[in-house]
């Protein structure tokens, strides 16, 4: 049980290019979502997802795109990266049932756009 | 709009104090509250998380309080390491249908030794 994988840990990009942040969990959680954590603005929800083939957006979702082909992954999506996108990226699934819930975390992906 | 607000932004302390931590939320219609703990460029640990319907949970040196009806949460840690130097963080799920966690900016704590 390898709980949530996020690859890359780091990655530089330039302005204008596209890239894929990967995001894997073997605890078969139906909820996973994104977050994106930037000094003095706290962890911000950018897109979430409630099971396979269901997608929605959160607090920040522009510039973003994201799919859930399989209860496993979910992938996110910078279709053209900004400066403004600089920042540390989570993933993040729930657990539990009815109203008791909790999250996982991923370790991160640390992101610059140059 | 929920809002949560960790107090202070930062703490430190010699090692052995016993401290507090704050949280306060704005709307009390909450499913829970987690606290996570997160070492400089890591991820986030949970420490702690309080069911709606509960006062407080406890694990080891670590004791969270909740009272929704006032918006507040505390953590409590007993007998400060070198160790526990980490940001704490905060974060409520609201009862709305959609809504996601809500997080605070978090506590920087440094204990020196």
């Amino acid at each position: 049980n390898a709980g949530v994988t996020q690859t890359p840990k780091f990655q530089v990009l330039k302005t204008g290019q596209s890239m894929t942040l990967q995001c894997a969990q073997d605890m078969n959680h139906e909820y996973m979502s994104w977050y994106r954590q930037d000094p003095g603005m706290g962890l911000r929800l950018i897109h979430y997802s409630v099971g396979a083939g269901i997608t929605d957006q959160g607090e920040v979702p522009n510039g973003y795109n994201v799919s859930r082909s399989t209860t496993e992954d979910f992938p996110l999506r910078l279709l053209s990266a900004a400066p403004s996108q600089t920042s540390v990226y989570f993933c993040a699934s729930r657990w539990g049932t009815g109203r008791h819930y909790g999250y996982t975390f991923g370790s991160g992906t640390r992101l610059t756009v140059v | 709009k929920q809002e949560v607000t960790q107090i202070p932004a930062a703490l430190s302390v010699p090692e052995g104090e016993n401290l507090v931590l704050n949280c306060s939320f704005t709307d009390s219609a909450i499913y829970n509250l987690q606290w996570f703990r997160q070492d400089p460029g890591k991820g986030l640990t949970s420490l702690l998380l309080i069911q709606s319907s509960q006062r407080e949970q406890t694990s080891g040196r670590l004791n969270a309080s909740l009272d929704k009806s006032s918006g507040r949460s505390t953590l409590y840690i007993a007998a400060s390491q070198p160790g526990d130097s980490a940001t704490y963080l905060c974060a409520v799920r609201s009862n709305q249908a959609g809504t996601a966690l809500i997080f605070g900016k978090g506590t920087t704590l440094s204990v020196s030794s």
